[in-house]
């Protein structure tokens, strides 16, 4: 089955970018959406389709995709993007379907 | 306000049986394709579930196939996972999670989840 790939941690001072990816084959092919998941908290999705923010999303948040990585890049990071961020995309095979994540990555604020 | 509610969780020996709600709010149900999504304690998100609108669209994760079942009534507003022989890795917090029905599947909005713990 499809594996996605996070770096389980990274940390970033504030005011800095913070530049988050998820490996996987060809991902490129593929559309890679991005969730937040704040401590104790449900995740919230904060990029779909490789680079679109849901509304009140806000633009220091934007996605990119090519090669066999996707990238997440926070700009101007602030201590209330501290979190784990998780990739996903859907998975099509000859006999399964469904919905893979990556690992997450825990991103701390120095 | 778009809201889910999961209910139904709680403590349940290995092998025992399980059946979990989600009940909707807020948007138009019958619209919607819905996904179970699950998070042991401590560690990352695992899709085990997509049904369609309609029901007629259903996928398991290979981790839950043959033992979990997901049905919708659509006149309630409410989803539910009938859990079957469960195992000590099932351990976790469920979410039922809105689909955002665009090109490919992916989840805008959560629940707060509702926790099963399989434990003797």
């Amino acid at each position: 089955s499809y594996e996605l790939t996070q770096s389980p941690s990274m940390s970033v001072a504030p005011g800095q970018t913070a530049s988050i990816t998820c490996g996987g084959d060809n991902i490129e092919k593929k559309s890679v959406h991005w969730y937040q998941q704040r401590p104790g908290q449900a995740p919230v999705l904060v990029v779909y389709d490789d680079r679109d923010r849901p509304s009140g999303i806000p633009e220091r948040f934007s996605g990119s995709n090519s090669g066999n990585k996707a990238t997440l890049s926070i700009s101007r990071v602030e201590a209330g993007d501290e979190a784990d961020y998780y990739c996903q995309v859907w998975d099509i095979n000859d006999d399964h379907r469904g919905m893979v994540f990556g690992g997450g990555t825990k991103l701390t604020v120095l | 306000e778009v809201q889910l509610v999961e209910s139904g969780g709680g403590l349940v020996q290995p092998g025992g049986s399980l059946r979990l709600s989600c009940t909707a709010s807020g948007f138009t149900f019958t619209a919607y394709s819905i996904n179970w999504v699950r998070q042991s304690p401590g560690k990352g998100l695992e899709w085990i579930s997509y049904i369609s609108s309609s029901s007629t669209t259903i996928y398991y994760a290979d981790s839950v196939k043959g033992r979990f079942t997901v049905s919708r009534d659509n006149a309630k507003n409410s989803l539910y996972l009938q859990m079957n022989s469960l195992r000590s890795e099932d351990t976790a917090l469920y979410y039922c999670a809105r689909d955002r029905m665009g090109f490919t599947p992916t989840i805008d909005f959560w629940g707060q989840g509702t926790l099963v713990t399989v434990s003797s």
